[in-house]
Parts: structure tokens; C-alpha cells; sequence
């Protein structure tokens, strides 16, 4: 079993609509958790943090279930320049030696179209 | 702002040639990491460094070593280039926690083709 887990897609979806990703991890020692995103032909760059609680970033929600083992992101009233892959990433804290490591997932291919 | 610099953008390499990558970082970061991504395989660790000269192996280290002789630059050496290591490369680094966000700052990344 991978360690993070995705549905690779591709969603493609009108501007204006919903879309949520999910993501599983396979270690219950899990941390930290992020969503990345990477556009084309580009490095990855940090999205937002998953708090426990939950977050939200202006259009951008993001749920963390601990029990379950789950994360979501959903994207509400998508643009255009959200067209991207979405990186599903966790941290493994071992006694703080982690020394930073994180384990990404494959990552879900998003294309809004007009 | 954080930056990453990786030594090329494009780089084309015959099999058997001893091949290095260079990572530079500009924000005093402990760690520093080398990825491979391949498409349906996502981001693959191959090595990572939480100090000079220290090195960790990641989840994919075979037929790759690494060098970290200043705390600013991490090198990745393929010791004799095979054709499966066609792939993008990417250098990341991070500052140490705790109390400090687990951010990677990712550089621009390296396509390998190896012939």
C-alpha cells in the first residue's frame, strides 16, 4: 500500500464549479499534512497547511479526518488559473528526527475549462 | 524570498557517464533533499541532508550518491547514468523544526535525458 494515496483524475470541470480531492496516508504516526500544488512544467510549491480543526483559504477548504486516516481539499467557484496537479503531502514526526521528510502523493491532475 | 537554484534546466547524457546536479539554496536551511518525479509515480525521494557533510537515504537511493560539503549546496551524483534514470530531478531544502513550518522550497528542477 503507498503511503499517500490520491485519485489521480483528471477532473476536468467548468469554471464556477466545486471540486473536492480526497487523499488516504497509510501511517498513523502522520503529523503535519499540506496540499501542494504544481503547475505545468513546474517545481511544487506549498498550498496550504491541514489543520485538525480544518481551514479554509478564501476559496480553498481543507479537512483533516485523523481517524480515518483522510484528507480533502475542496475548491470552490474554480478559475481557469487553477488548472493544475494538486499534491497531497504528510509528514511522519518520529520522535522529531523526521528531519523535515515529507511523502508525497501522485497527485490529481485539475483542468478548468471556460 | 526563498530560492533554489538548480545548475541546468535541461541536461542530455550518454550511458555509463558519471553525471553531477547541483543545488544551491539562499536561506541557511539545514535540510535539503533530492527528488525524482516520473509521471504516475509522482515525487520520489532519493536522498536527503539534515547538515554538511550528514546524508540520509530516501526511498530510492540506488545507482545515486550525494554530496553536502557546505550547508548551501547539496550535489547529486549518478555514478555511471543508466537509461532509467531519465527523469526530472528536483531540489528542495527546509528549515528545521520544531516550531518552524515543514515548508520545502522547490527549485525549478532538472530534465535528465539519458541516451
Amino acid at each position: 500500500r503507498k503511503e499517500v494515496e490520491q485519485d489521480p483524475g483528471p477532473f476536468n470541470v467548468p469554471e464556477g464549479a466545486t471540486v473536492a480531492f480526497n487523499c488516504t496516508y497509510s501511517n498513523s504516526a502522520s503529523q503535519s499534512f499540506f496540499w501542494y500544488r504544481q503547475d505545468c512544467r513546474k517545481e511544487p510549491k506549498l498550498l496550504m497547511s491541514v489543520y485538525s480543526s480544518g481551514n479554509e483559504d478564501g476559496r480553498f477548504t481543507a479537512q483533516l479526518n485523523r481517524a480515518s486516516q483522510y484528507i480533502s481539499l475542496l475548491i470552490r467557484d474554480s478559475k481557469l488559473s487553477d488548472s493544475a496537479t494538486y499534491l497531497c503531502v504528510v509528514n511522519a514526526n518520529a520522535g522529531g528526527t523526521s528531519y523535515g521528510k515529507l511523502t508525497f502523493g501522485q497527485g490529481t491532475i485539475l483542468t478548468v475549462h471556460p | 524570498d526563498v530560492k533554489v537554484t538548480q545548475s541546468s534546466r535541461y541536461l542530455v547524457k550518454r550511458t555509463g557517464e558519471k553525471v553531477f546536479l547541483e543545488c544551491v539554496q539562499d536561506m541557511d536551511h539545514e535540510n535539503m533533499f533530492w527528488y525524482r518525479q516520473d509521471p504516475g509515480l509522482g515525487l520520489r525521494l532519493i536522498y536527503f541532508s539534515y547538515d554538511v557533510k550528514m546524508k540520509e537515504k530516501g526511498d530510492i537511493p540506488e545507482g545515486y550518491s550525494v554530496s553536502r560539503e557546505k550547508k548551501e549546496r547539496f550535489s547529486l551524483i549518478l555514478e555511471s547514468a543508466s537509461t532509467n534514470q531519465t527523469s526530472m530531478y528536483l531540489c528542495a531544502s527546509s528549515s528545521e523544526p520544531p516550531g518552524t513550518s515543514y515548508e520545502q522550497y522547490f527549485g525549478p528542477g532538472t530534465r535528465l535525458t539519458v541516451t
